[in-house]
């Protein structure tokens, strides 16, 4: 039982490149989220899927797209990065009932855009 | 808008002392309330979640409180240990499924 699992764990882009960060969780959770962490600013959600099928922006979606590819996969897509997308990645998920909802996070990843 | 705040940023402790660190949140209206801890590099760590219907949960050295109407949540942990040497950071959704807000943290340095 592995969590959650990013890939990759270190990534440097130039400005204008496209990535696809990975993210997989095996806990049969329903919902999963992107977040991105940078100094003084904190953890800030940049989109969520709240089930297979659906994804919703957050608190930062700009310069970003996600795909909920499967109940387990949830991916975040830089088409063309920026400067100010360098920072630490953490996917999370969790499992919506009613009276429950801890998030699990991975482990990041973290970018750096040139 | 939820605002979650942590004070203070950082803390530094002998070894042995209790721990006491606050979050403070603008809107009640909390589904629940979670306790991560972060060491420096690695992703967050799932501590304690407090449901809104909860004052408090406690596991092994930890145990944190809520309190919905003066929206404050504490995290104590008792004896503390050069190994409990981290971040810690508090958040809240406000409904299931529901994002989470995050306060900035407290940074923690327990001293042998």
């Amino acid at each position: 039982n592995a969590g959650v699992t990013q890939t990759p764990k270190f990534q440097v882009l130039k400005t204008g490149q496209s990535m696809t960060l990975q993210c997989a969780q095996d806990m049969n959770h329903n919902s999963m989220y992107w977040y991105r962490q940078d100094p003084g600013m904190g953890l800030r959600l940049i989109y969520y899927s709240a089930s297979e099928g659906t994804t919703d922006k957050g608190e930062v979606p700009n310069g970003y797209n996600v795909s909920r590819l499967n109940k387990r996969e949830f991916s975040l897509r830089l088409e063309s990065a920026a400067p100010s997308q360098t920072s630490v990645y953490f996917c999370a998920s969790s499992e919506v009932v009613v009276s429950y909802n801890e998030q699990f996070f991975g482990p990041g990843t973290r970018l750096t855009v040139l | 808008k939820q605002e979650v705040t942590q004070i203070p940023a950082a803390l530094s402790v002998p070894e042995g002392e209790n721990l006491v660190l606050n979050c403070s949140f603008t809107d009640s209206a909390i589904y629940n309330l979670q306790w991560f801890r972060q060491d420096p590099g690695k992703g967050l760590t799932s501590l304690l979640l407090i449901q809104s219907s909860q004052r408090e949960q406690t596991s092994g050295r930890l145990n944190a409180s809520l309190d919905k109407s003066s929206g404050r949540s504490t995290l104590y942990i008792a004896a503390s240990q050069p190994g409990d040497s981290a971040t810690y950071l508090c958040a809240a959704p406000k409904a299931a499924g529901n994002k989470l807000t995050f306060g900035g943290g407290t940074r923690v340095l327990v001293k042998p």
